[in-house]
């Protein structure tokens, strides 16, 4: 079965400080990686996609990391702000039956002074 | 360019009633999904639609269905609405229904509470 396990559930840390956000998966077979970043009450937005080939991409203070080997992801965010408080949510794209997507639950982040 | 918009933004309805949600994609995004968000389960995948045609669809009972316009924008109905449905529907647009490298525009989604 096809899973998308995300730890911690949820983190609190001080403005400045840097954290890292894991995610593990089975999804199979591999496609891609996604981190998506949801505010409360709006839309997921997207933060950095990942193939197979890929294993580390960065979007300013956002750093992913894949090992495709072990199947683990991590996110990590450096110098925090306030504004990241936020939910972060690893996606799973697998190529079989039509790219379907697969959700981890999320990790909920407060930045806090 | 505008944003991935949905109507209404809030909803009440009671059991047994129905409901329809609405999507209008990013201006030349063809692929509307649609997806499901409650505290405990986190993101389900409800449907894809590409081109006015439904090309996946995940694990949800047959009250849940959806359709897309020749203008790309779609519509997300449920019926004998239940408790359990009360949720955030997302809808995201994509330009094409592939590669998987293409990332998804969500938008702010419409949330539903069923009384």
């Amino acid at each position: 079965k096809n899973q998308v396990e995300q730890s911690p559930q949820s983190l609190i840390i001080l403005e400045g400080k840097n954290c890292t956000l894991q995610c593990n998966y089975t999804v199979s077979p591999f496609s891609n990686l996604r981190w998506y970043k949801q505010d409360t009450g709006r839309g997921p937005v997207s933060l950095t996609i990942m193939t197979f080939s890929e294993n580390t991409k960065s979007n300013g203070r956002y750093t992913a990391t894949l090992d495709a080997d072990t199947k683990q992801s991590s996110l990590h965010i450096t110098a925090s702000q306030l504004s990241d408080s936020a939910s972060y949510i690893c996606v799973v794209t697998n190529t079989g039956g039509g790219n379907k997507l697969t959700f981890g639950t999320g990790t909920q982040l407060k930045v806090e002074l | 360019k505008a944003g991935v918009t949905q109507t209404p933004r809030y909803l009440i309805k009671t059991r047994g009633q129905q409901v329809t949600l609405s999507c209008s994609p990013i201006s030349g995004h063809r692929s509307v999904s649609w997806y499901q968000q409650t505290p405990g389960q986190g993101l389900q995948f409800l449907f894809e639609y590409f081109s006015e045609t439904q090309r996946n669809k995940g694990n949800f009972p047959g009250r849940f269905s959806g359709r897309q316009f020749s203008n790309s924008r779609s519509e997300m109905n449920v019926s004998t609405l239940e408790l359990g449905d009360s949720a955030l529907y997302l809808c995201a647009s994509s330009p094409t229904t592939g590669p998987p490298q293409e990332t998804q525009y969500f938008g702010p989604g419409t949330r539903l509470l069923v009384l």
